[in-house]
């Protein structure tokens, strides 16, 4: 079955700490990936997205991804965490010919001042 | 421009009874999207419109469930007969079109927690 992975359930990290979130998926074929991300009390974000071309993408405050083919991985990162990126993460991806978006089970990030 | 809204924020029922969840896209996407986000399940997908279309209902987890798009705008989502296990938070999305050769993103609402006792 065609599925979404993200490795860690919970992270805590201190600020100015480098984040990096894994995502695997299992579909084969052309997809498009994404990370959305939901802070306390608000609705989800989009962060990134990855449609084609360059695998390295930028998001919103501060925020990268990674696009390996090879590895079937869509990683976040950040260099320098805030206080304000505590919030729960969420990979997602669209299948090839697929219209709704399949989610990975969420990170929670907790960042300590 | 104002985003996909979801009414009401929080809805308590008891067991057994209905509930219509609304959802209010962005103007002029034409697909809506419902999902469904709880402990134990994550987020997961229920059903989409094309238009007033929805051409797969598969992702509804059983016939008490349904939804309707009017207008090619606002949809509701009707849970009949109402379970402890319906609690979630219910997710609307919409995008500006679901072709699937097409680059765009899902934009969401507030979502819509369901508590069921």
């Amino acid at each position: 079955a065609q599925s979404v992975s993200q490795h860690n359930h919970h992270v805590i990290l201190s600020e100015a700490a480098s984040l990096e979130l894994g995502c695997n998926y299992s579909y084969g074929g052309t997809v498009n990936l994404f990370w959305y991300v939901q802070y306390p009390g608000q609705h989800l974000q989009l962060l990134l997205k990855y449609f084609s071309g360059d695998p390295l993408v930028k998001g919103i405050k501060g925020f990268e991804a990674e696009f390996i083919k090879s590895k079937f991985s869509f990683n976040l990162r950040k260099p320098s965490v805030q206080w304000s990126d505590t919030a729960e993460y969420f990979c997602a991806v669209r299948g090839p010919n697929d219209y709704k978006l399949s989610f990975g089970a969420g990170t929670t990030v907790t960042v300590r001042a | 421009g104002a985003g996909v809204s979801q009414s009401p924020s929080n809805k308590v029922t008891e067991k057994g009874k209905d509930v219509e969840l609304r959802c209010d896209p962005i103007s002029g996407h034409t697909a809506l999207y419902w999902y469904r986000q709880s402990l134990g399940q994550g987020l997961e997908f229920l059903i989409y419109f094309q238009g007033n279309s929805a051409p797969d209902k598969s992702g509804l987890p059983s016939d008490r469930f349904s939804a309707e798009r009017t207008g090619g705008s606002v949809s509701t989502l009707t849970i009949q007969r109402t379970q402890q296990e319906d609690s979630a938070v219910y997710l609307c999305a919409s995008s500006l079109t679901i072709q699937t050769t097409s680059r765009y993103e899902q934009y969401f609402g507030p979502g819509t927690r369901l508590t069921v006792t």
